[in-house]
């Protein structure tokens, strides 16, 4: 079974523009989380999308917004990026379980530095 | 704010020794997972204990949980140099549907 894929791995912008970045999860796994991973903040939450919908957002900007595709791929996209938005974005995806939330299993993560 | 917070922050031992890692968190949990991450790369799930357990066990690993402290420790018996790597607590909150982390601790296993 194919882990889960992120793509870039790596990308560079300068402040003002915009970024897109894909996972894609494991086969048959309906939930994907984002997360926001920088040496002063640790793993921040950004959101959690399961079949189609956001079920969950964290504590983020409006510059920051996702899509779930119909066949569970996701997009996360930042808009007039800034200096602290550099960081490495980490992708989740997940089979729930009736109690509670199961295992992630996570992307190598897309490490975008803002210039 | 964290929810899960990582004690220590960083560790330093020789191969052989044994590893403990603490995290503490503030309100009810469904589950609680490990997780390590090797530097700059994604996150691989440890273990997973659920709040109705009080210890679980895999390989060299032993995870206890402690619900009316609201803690967990992470024991990883004769580390390996290739046990380097952060090591985070997660938490499953009652009513959410995602995982929070702590900061992590950093654990350096020197040969």
């Amino acid at each position: 079974k194919a882990g889960v894929t992120q793509t870039p791995r790596y990308l560079i912008k300068t402040r003002g523009q915009q970024v897109t970045l894909s996972c894609s999860p494991i086969s048959g796994h309906r939930s994907v989380s984002w997360y926001q991973q920088t040496p002063g903040q640790g793993l921040q939450f950004l959101f959690e999308y399961f079949s189609e919908t956001q079920r969950n957002k964290g504590n983020f900007p409006g510059r920051f917004s996702g899509r779930q595709f119909s066949n569970s791929r996701s997009e996360m996209n930042v808009s007039t990026l800034e200096l602290g938005d550099s960081a490495l974005y980490l992708c989740a995806s997940s089979s729930r379980t009736s109690d509670g939330t199961g295992e992630l299993f996570f992307g190598e993560g897309s490490r975008l530095t803002v210039l | 704010s964290q929810q899960g917070e990582e004690d220590p922050q960083a560790l330093s031992i020789q191969e052989g020794e044994n590893a403990t890692m603490n995290c503490s968190y503030k309100t009810s949990i469904n589950n609680l997972q490990w997780y390590r991450q090797n530097s700059g790369r994604g996150l691989v799930h440890l273990i997973l204990i659920r709040s109705n357990e009080r210890e679980k066990h895999s390989g060299r690993l032993r995870v206890t949980l402690d619900t009316s402290k609201k803690s967990s420790s992470l024991l990883i018996t004769a580390s390996r140099a290739a046990d380097t790597a952060s090591y985070f607590c997660a938490t499953d909150l009652t009513g959410y549907s995602t995982l929070t982390f702590g900061k992590g601790t950093m654990l350096l296993v020197s040969p």
